[in-house]
């Protein structure tokens, strides 16, 4: 069974520019989550999906950031523009299930903004 | 404000030595304690997990320890292999909720063959 990919693997773009990163959750699995994690700091949560839905995005930072997940299969993660401070990897999780709380990550895309 | 609070920042461990890793809470709603491992350039992996009713769960080297009065719990790996070295991070998350987690800030690990 194929885990959780996340493309690009890396990605440096400038200040303004915009990024688009994607998420294909492990076949079968409702739940997606994002999370982030800037230098130095904890991996911290942006949102979750269950299907196509947005169930909880408290902790999207900005309006600068857009999640989609079309059809309740694969995801993207949208900057538009990128600033400075969004540099950091980006991590995709998926899970079958709320109730037992295992999420499996993906490598992560690592966003780089000059 | 930091809700789940990991240390150390980095472990130092000669090989077959004991590393312990310690996380402790704040949130009492937190129902599910998880603990992931990163290789450089993987994405977190889960080790191992444990749930506030029991104190203790082993599974082969790695055992988490569970105190819920005092809202911590810790990472215990035994006969530590240089394979072990590794980021971990602790985890938390509660129900009735996305299910998010919150995670500790992580502690790279260095086993010394």
């Amino acid at each position: 069974e194929a885990g959780v990919t996340q493309f690009p693997s890396h990605s440096v773009i400038e200040k303004g520019q915009t990024v688009t990163l994607r998420c294909d959750p492990i076949s079968g699995h409702d739940n997606l989550y994002w999370y982030r994690r800037v230098m130095g700091k904890e991996i911290k949560f942006l949102l979750h999906f269950v299907k196509e839905s947005k169930q909880d995005e408290s902790g999207m930072p900005n309006n600068r950031f857009l999640a989609e997940r079309t059809g309740g299969t694969y995801s993207t993660l949208k900057v538009q523009p990128a600033e400075l401070e969004d540099s950091g990897v980006y991590f995709c999780a998926s899970s079958p299930s709320r109730l037992s709380g295992t999420q499996y990550f993906g490598p992560g895309t690592r966003l780089l903004v000059l | 404000q930091q809700q789940v609070k990991q240390s150390p920042q980095s472990l130092i461990v000669q090989k077959g030595g004991i590393s312990i890793i310690n996380c402790a809470y704040e949130n009492t709603a937190f129902d599910y304690f998880p603990w992931y491992q990163q290789f450089p350039g993987k994405g977190p992996a889960l080790l191992i997990a444990i749930r506030p009713d029991v104190s203790e769960k082993k599974e082969g080297r790695f055992t988490i320890s569970f105190n819920k009065s005092a809202k911590q719990f810790s990472l215990h790996i035994m006969d530590s292999q240089p394979g072990d070295s590794a980021t971990y991070f602790c985890a938390a998350s509660r129900s009735g909720s996305a299910r998010q987690l919150t995670f500790g800030s992580g502690t790279q690990l260095t086993v010394l063959p």
